[in-house]
């Protein structure tokens, strides 16, 4: 199994500034890792997948890169609506794996 | 609009079985993979099995492998999942999760609003 882990567990940004989440896979996924966006009492929201491509609607102020095991996700611009928990998934291999989530709070 | 849908969450005994079911609409049911994803209150989330477009191909989670059967009937665009032998571990929010491109990555574009099964004595 392909273990995913994400870091910071948490994350506390004023409104403007830059965030950067990485997650790391114990084994090369190749482009294959997606984000996922929670909010409380939702279901998670793709954000990206193939590690770089937004998904339709997606703001540009998200991106994501990387490649092979460390990957990265980037807010340009924290918004208050960002407020969220992220999530990686790695499609590359079964059985599908997330990592365990960043927190991202707003200050 | 694509729409997926769970239903047949609850409470549970251990050892007892539950049915889930997703109601699927707005896409060509037949053409997508689809996954059931959990997620245990407070924690994070857990792929959980996945099955190819036709039913021939399914897959499982170690933690559900031997307990669990996914399922489809494409002419009623229905997904299910037979959850046996439940523990209390299996306690969570169950998503039905439809990927993003027929034949593509399990990247899941649309998701439900989740069921909640608990397992309790």
């Amino acid at each position: 199994e392909i273990v995913m882990t994400q870091s910071p567990a948490t994350l506390s940004v004023s409104p403007g500034e830059r965030v950067t989440l990485s997650c790391r896979a114990s084994q090369s996924v190749s482009s294959n890792l997606a984000w996922y966006q929670q909010k409380p009492g939702q279901a998670p929201r793709l954000l990206i997948y193939g590690a770089s491509t937004r998904a339709t609607g997606l703001p540009a102020r998200f991106s994501g890169s990387g490649s092979g095991t460390e990957f990265t996700l980037t807010i340009s611009s924290l918004q208050s609506e960002d407020s969220a928990v992220y999530y990686c998934q790695q499609c590359h291999d079964w059985p599908l794996t997330f990592g365990g989530g960043t927190n991202v709070e707003i200050k | 609009e694509v729409q997926v849908l769970e239903s047949g969450g609850g409470l549970v005994q251990p050892g007892g079985s539950l049915r889930l079911s997703c109601a699927a609409s707005g896409f060509t049911f037949s053409s997508y993979a689809m996954s059931w994803v959990r997620q245990a209150p407070g924690k994070g989330l857990e792929w959980v099995s996945a099955i190819g477009g036709s039913g021939a191909a399914t897959f499982y989670g170690d933690s559900v492998k031997g307990r669990f059967i996914i399922s489809r009937d494409n002419s009623k665009n229905t997904l299910s999942l037979q959850m046996n032998s439940l523990r209390a571990e299996d306690t969570a929010v169950y998503y039905c999760a439809k990927v993003l491109y027929s034949g593509g990555s399990q990247v899941f574009d649309n998701w439900g609003q989740g069921t909640l099964v608990t397992v309790s004595s």
